[in-house]
């Protein structure tokens, strides 16, 4: 597609319940990253997949959180017995080489009752 | 990992004065994005710098890296409510990673 797109772009969750957000990165962008950013605040890095490599997995907050990339596209983020402290804006960004930077999606507002 | 620290945090301005967002760090850096985020949208890139002492300029935005390159600026003339935003700059965050570490990003207010 033209950008990336991610999907729910709005999710309401109760405590300990789990969840999965989508990412559909540009095609042909071998890059794939996720963050997160608290009201407010910074993006903080969670993971990144560069092609068939192993993702980087050391942004990732707890054991809580696992996410995936088939076929070297679309990404599934999931964050299993959700807390409330998880509420956040998830971005998904992809990149065709670093020199031209991050394209990022609208992200997925995660509210966590 | 790479950390840079941005200053200020936080910038009013009325419609029409100059703005500056600074982005320092500790190690030389090998490269420097900026990104802009909107109110309620999600960070754009804006632009690369990699050379010691560039300078890029968009409109009115002029962006520059240090001699040093260990750090960068983002000067904003004459600015407009358009411009309102968080203006965060970004570092990869080990040699040849392509992984990035934003700054916490400096929020701009325009008074019109």
């Amino acid at each position: 597609g033209a950008g990336v797109s991610q999907s729910p772009s709005n999710k309401v969750t109760e405590k300990g319940k789990d969840v999965e957000l989508r990412c559909d990165p540009i095609s042909g962008h071998t890059a794939l990253y996720w963050y997160r950013q608290s009201l407010g605040q910074g993006l903080e890095f969670l993971i990144y997949f560069q092609g068939n490599s192993a993702p980087d997995k050391s942004g990732l907050p707890s054991d809580r959180f696992s996410a995936e990339r088939t076929g070297g596209s679309v990404s599934t983020l999931t964050i299993q017995r959700t807390q409330q402290e998880d509420s956040a804006v998830y971005l998904c960004a992809s990149s065709r080489g670093l020199v031209y930077g991050y394209t990022f999606g609208s992200g997925t507002r995660l509210t966590v009752v | 990992g790479q950390q840079v620290m941005q200053i200020p945090q936080y910038q009013h301005v009325q419609e029409g004065e100059d703005f500056t967002t600074y982005c320092n760090s500790s190690t030389t850096l090998s490269n420097i994005q900026w990104y802009k985020q909107r109110p309620g949208g999600h960070p754009v890139f804006l632009i690369q710098l990699v050379k010691s002492g560039e300078v890029k300029k968009q409109k009115r935005l002029t962006f520059q890296f240090g001699e040093a390159k260990k750090n960068s600026s983002l000067h904003i003339t004459a600015t407009q409510t358009t411009d309102v935003g968080t203006y965060f700059c970004a570092v990869q965050s080990g040699a040849g990673s392509y992984q990035l570490t934003f700054g916490k990003g400096t929020k701009l207010s325009v008074i019109p």
